[in-house]
């Protein structure tokens, strides 16, 4: 079946790395995709990564994938107040995306 | 660069009124559009998508219905709310971006 798990809270200190986890089901997925939502907004597309590769690096963010495990991962680095938010991974099947749950993210000074 | 509007923002409703929200998009043509519900401290739970005019798939057995009578507009409709359509209402285009939402509030 089709299910995407992660999560439920982070929290992590100003200045330090988060790394937020998801696992999927479908490894027929081409595309995985990690998505910021902040409070009482929409969602913000952050970054992805195609099944074929194992790494993606787009400035603090660095998007690591397991297709074995089926296990993605969204590090970033020397986290920022601004980025608490809800942190939403989701797997790209025929027709449409299928989310995680979320992952909140909370950043204390 | 495309962009999606949806309206109202905020919605307070009883119990067994109609519903209709409205979602249009800028900058693009015959894309594919998507209704999603975010429930209170839960993900994203698809309802509709639709891959162009008059086309409308429904992932969900529910109350609601989706319809898309032009290219750049898609409409959720409800003819009687329930408590539990209560949630946050997001319209998406292809996978990269989201409109700013509607929260409904059915009371």
């Amino acid at each position: 079946g089709e299910d995407v798990e992660q999560s439920l809270f982070l929290s992590v200190r100003e200045g330090d790395s988060s790394v937020i986890n998801c696992t999927y089901t479908d490894s027929s997925s081409t595309y995985l995709y990690w998505y910021k939502q902040e409070p009482g907004a929409g969602l913000q597309l952050l970054t992805y990564i195609f099944s074929n590769m194992d790494m993606k690096q787009d400035q603090r963010l660095t998007v690591l994938l397991n297709k074995k495990d089926k296990h993605l991962s969204l590090r970033i680095a020397d986290t920022q107040t601004g980025d608490s938010a809800i942190y939403f991974c989701a797997e790209r099947a025929p027709d449409k995306l299928i989310f995680g749950t979320g992952t909140r993210l909370q950043v204390f000074p | 660069s495309q962009t999606i509007h949806q309206w109202p923002a905020t919605l307070v409703q009883p119990v067994g009124s109609p519903l209709s929200l409205e979602c249009t998009v800028e900058g693009t043509s015959n894309p594919n559009l998507y209704w999603y519900r975010q429930a209170a401290g839960r993900g994203l739970q698809l309802l509709f998508y639709s891959v162009g005019i008059g086309q409308i798939s429904s992932e969900v057995p529910q109350n609601l219905s989706a319809s898309r009578p032009q290219d750049r507009q898609f409409i959720l409709s409800s003819k009687k709310l329930l408590l539990s359509d209560s949630g946050f209402y997001l319209c998406a285009l292809d996978e990269q971006f989201f409109g700013p939402g509607t929260r409904l509030t059915v009371l």
